[in-house]
């Protein structure tokens, strides 16, 4: 089966540090990969839209200048948090669309802890 | 806009029984999939079944069932011979079937008691 991956699993920085999370299609390629922020018992909101090659489309109150996305290749993206404050703390999961899967199905990766102190 | 509503924050349910979780979703498509998604504890999501709008016959994975019924807008989900790895957060999500985005409920945490 489709397999996303994140890296690092979990990441604990300083504020005003930036951080950077990596999400990759192991098994496929995906031209949009997708980022969600959850907070503790709540659900998944959409923060942004990755297109390979193109610039990403973020969801309506979500800060460019701070959520730096990049989707260089078709098997990776990143997410970098810009001068990280502790109201940024949150698990972050991204997820990769298979657009060969027939129901271009979004596999999601584990996610990634961020901490900010 | 779609929007997609889990009316039960928590459920519980014994071990072997069956349980049953709503969702219902507003929109305007007629075109469409509706899924559930299981996040355990571990908190990797993982698709637990998904139904095309424009099939009648409700979606079936082993001891997971749905209700879909489109006039209402209602897309039940109901786990059978519960176990207890059942135990974890469900999540309804809506997808225009053209598009990209999901949409999800805010989903029901089940608890599978021993």
């Amino acid at each position: 089966g489709a397999v996303v991956s994140q890296h690092p699993s979990r990441v604990i920085c300083k504020s005003g540090t930036s951080v950077k999370i990596e999400c990759r299609s192991l098994d496929f390629q995906a031209t949009t990969m997708f980022w969600y922020r959850q907070f503790p018992k709540q659900s998944l909101m959409l923060m942004a839209t990755s297109n390979e090659g193109s610039k990403a489309t973020y969801e309506q109150g979500v800060e460019k200048d701070k959520f730096l996305i990049n989707h260089a290749s078709l098997t990776l993206s990143t997410l970098t948090v810009t001068s990280a404050h502790p109201e940024d703390s949150s698990f972050y999961i991204c997820s990769a669309r298979d657009g060969q899967n027939f129901y271009n199905e979004q596999f999601f990766g584990p996610g990634t802890r961020l901490t900010v102190l | 806009a779609q929007t997609v509503t889990q009316s039960q924050p928590e459920m519980s349910v014994q071990e072997a029984e069956t349980v049953t979780l709503s969702c219902t979703y507003d929109t305007s498509e007629n075109n469409y999939y509706l899924f559930w998604y299981k996040q355990p504890p571990s908190r990797q999501m993982i698709l637990v079944i998904r139904q095309e709008a424009y099939k009648q016959q409700n979606a079936t994975e082993n001891r997971f069932s749905v209700n879909f019924q489109k006039a209402a807008k209602s897309f039940s989900l109901k786990i059978s011979d519960s176990q207890l790895g059942d135990t974890a957060m469900y999540f309804c999500a809506f997808r225009v079937a053209a598009g990209n985005k999901l949409t999800f409920g805010g989903g029901t945490r089940v608890l599978v008691k021993p």
